[in-house]
């Protein structure tokens, strides 16, 4: 299974743009990049996803390198309410593996 | 309201006693899984389908049990539950196993 790399802890300030990377070297050719979210107390929430072009939605963007190795989700304009960790994952056919993810605090 | 639904929301059981936590999609998805979530362990995948009457294992499939008969319904079976099965659990479905996933509110179950 294709693993993935993010940082620990991460902070922001409210209403300034977050850049959460991820690292993913060992991605295949078919590997899809999700990103989904944990808001403390609450299930995970799909944030977005995709597979080789940038992909923006109403939440997020996704920035995807051109070899596939990394990704970058962007909020644009991070709110209190975005506190959460933020895990990136590779789904690989059915198995969804979590890792620790991005513990991403927001500062008024 | 397009959504996985999970009952029951909090289960306090006995070691032995067997049970049911049911979860039900509306979106018509093939995709649907089990995860428990423990502190320090992180979300980990118990069963998963990838349609009707296909299920396979995940990471921690011990103790559980799955079905799917039909599409809609992926309910998880504990036939002799112990307290190592004190979690809270996520059910969650998608399109394809490729697509974006919705998850349920959770079901935090204690055995005693």
């Amino acid at each position: 299974d294709a693993k993935t790399t993010q940082p620990n802890s991460m902070e922001s300030n409210e209403e300034e743009p977050v850049h959460l990377p991820c690292n993913h070297s060992t991605i295949s050719g078919t590997d899809y990049i999700h990103w989904y979210r944990q808001l403390p107390s609450q299930g995970p929430e799909y944030v977005i996803h995709g597979l080789t072009s940038n992909v923006n939605n109403r939440m997020a963007s996704l920035a995807i390198a051109e070899d596939r190795k990394s990704s970058t989700l962007i909020l644009h304009r991070a709110t209190l309410r975005d506190a959460a960790v933020y895990y990136c994952i590779l789904p690989n056919t059915g198995k969804l593996i979590f890792g620790q993810g991005t513990t991403l605090q927001v500062k008024p | 309201e397009a959504q996985v639904t999970q009952n029951p929301r909090y289960l306090i059981t006995v070691t032995g006693k067997k049970l049911t936590v049911t979860c039900s999609q509306n979106m018509n998805h093939e995709y649907m899984s089990w995860y428990r979530q423990d502190p320090g362990l992180g979300l980990r995948q118990i069963y998963y389908s990838m349609n009707v009457e296909v299920t396979d294992k995940g990471d921690v499939p011990e103790g559980y049990k799955v079905s799917r008969k039909e599409k809609r319904n992926f309910p998880l079976i504990l036939e002799s539950p112990s307290p190592n099965q004190t979690s809270l659990y996520f059910c969650a479905s998608s399109l394809f196993w490729g697509d974006g996933y919705t998850f349920g509110s959770g079901t935090r179950l204690t055995v005693v």
